[in-house]
């Protein structure tokens, strides 16, 4: 069974880079049927999607973020990694790792699963 | 814009039945989503892909009390014999183009 954590600093000052790593355990991160994503829960709001990664290193980010964002691979420790940079308070939020399905071999883009989530606090 | 809309929040009572309701931007009509369950205190839980004719495919070993249907623009999410555990965050997905996008996630209270 595929599982998924997210690891890193939990708390982050303003204007510094906040960097998280997803493990993936029970299935090879090298899959040509999946991508591996970045998505946020920012308090009592929904749903955000950051970034997604390929094992080959293709990348798609939110254009939104996408300035500040970026999502690296490390096939060989089955991890994947998320940079955001210049953060601010807006940035504070439960972080999510995921498995992305992939549209073209799978017919769908759904993430399944996802891991627990980390909370990432911005203060300084 | 690839944008999905849904209502802040939804009640239902025990037992009884609740459809709630996703719609897509004008334009994507056409696109399959997903809807994913998030209960309190935990991460989200992929339900089902559900296409433009309503067929849908759920993940395992989610109840059969949980089924999806389609129609124009609009993604629905039906759950019967409504359980207290139904009480969550519910949100509809969909993709496209490199892109990812939420709906913003209706809020079930079980009465």
């Amino acid at each position: 069974q595929l599982q998924l954590q997210e690891s890193g600093p939990g708390l982050v000052k303003p204007s510094e880079t906040l960097s998280l790593t997803c493990t993936v355990s029970g299935g090879s991160i090298s899959s040509s049927l999946y991508y591996w994503g970045w998505l946020r829960q920012p308090p009592g709001k929904g749903l955000e999607w950051i970034g997604t990664i390929y094992y080959s290193g293709s990348t798609n980010y939110n254009p939104s973020l996408k300035s500040r964002v970026t999502v690296s691979v490390d096939t060989s420790k089955n991890q994947f990694s998320l940079k955001l940079r210049s953060v601010t308070a807006a940035d504070t939020a439960v972080y999510f790792c995921a498995r992305e399905a992939n549209i073209a071999m799978t017919g769908t883009g759904a993430f399944d699963p996802w891991g627990q989530g980390t909370q990432v606090t911005v203060s300084s | 814009q690839l944008v999905l809309t849904q209502s802040p929040s939804a009640s239902a009572s025990l037992g009884a039945s609740v459809k709630l309701t996703c719609t897509l931007s004008s334009g994507h009509s056409n696109y399959a989503i997903a809807w994913h369950q998030q209960q309190p205190e935990k991460g989200p839980r992929y339900l089902m892909k559900l296409n433009s004719d309503g067929s849908h495919s759920k993940a395992d070993g989610i109840p059969d009390r949980f089924s999806g249907s389609s129609s124009g623009a609009e993604r629905y999410l039906t759950i019967s014999s409504l359980q207290s555990e139904d009480e969550a965050d519910y949100y509809c997905q969909t993709w496209g183009f490199g892109i990812q996008v939420f709906g913003g996630g209706t809020k079930l209270t079980v009465l």
